[in-house]
């Protein structure tokens, strides 16, 4: 069975600055892909951005990048020059070969405050 | 488009009550998954369908919970007897194509229906 988990349960910026949210995955299946989603306290449920596993380079959409490290079974989101808008919950999630890529597992989620 | 809708958006019940919630997802997409959303348990996958069809409903907590999806813009998710700890967000989610057999399943997610059960 797939299993993400994000070590961080909440973390502090500042305005302007970059942040790195952690996302480790387990997974035996070869064929995968890692979604991150953001949470902002309105409760609705954004996509960010989307790495498959066989994806030669890191994804990249505006101001998010996902850091891939494959031997390392990571995949942190990286957030720069980060606004006030950007404090809300961030969940990475996997979905595998192995379940036709149609389930996504979710993380417990990573609570990020940007300050002024 | 506009977007997976769902209702109601909050829903306060009574221990022992019949709670139905709804679920139109984006026109077009042929699959629909539901999940429940606590501070305890995260984000779970309660259920998906595709073609209408349930797939998936290991992730159905207990026979007090049903699902269905009689065409490919409506399904419900009920709760009959509805207990204090069914309180969460359920969330309606729609994904961009699974017949495709592409890694790349971005799943569009409703707003939500947050209940309560006194």
């Amino acid at each position: 069975a797939q299993k993400i988990t994000q070590t961080q349960p909440g973390m502090f910026v500042q305005e302007k600055e970059a942040v790195t949210l952690d996302c480790t995955y387990d997974t035996s299946d070869p064929s995968y892909g890692l979604f991150w989603y953001k949470q902002p306290s309105s409760g609705e449920m954004i996509f960010l951005i989307y790495q498959g596993s066989y994806d030669q380079q890191n994804a990249t959409e505006g101001r998010y990048s996902l850091n891939f490290q494959k031997a390392r079974k990571s995949a942190n989101l990286v957030i720069s020059a980060s606004q006030l808008g950007d404090s809300a919950m961030y969940f990475c999630a996997i979905s595998t070969m192995n379940t036709g890529f149609q389930k996504l597992v979710f993380g417990t989620g990573t609570r990020l405050l940007v300050s002024p | 488009d506009a977007g997976v809708i769902q209702s109601p958006r909050h829903e306060v019940t009574e221990m022992g009550q019949e709670v139905t919630l709804r679920c139109k997802p984006i026109s077009g997409h042929n699959s629909l998954f539901w999940y429940r959303q606590t501070m305890m348990r995260g984000l779970e996958l309660l259920i998906y369908f595709n073609n209408n069809v349930p797939i998936d409903d290991s992730g159905m907590p207990e026979d007090r919970f049903s699902a269905k999806m009689p065409n490919a813009s409506f399904s419900t998710l009920k709760i009959q007897p509805s207990e204090p700890r069914d309180s969460a967000v359920y969330f309606c989610a729609s994904p961009t194509d699974l017949t495709s057999g592409s890694s790349y399943n971005e799943q569009f997610f409703g707003p939500g229906t947050r209940l309560t059960v006194l």
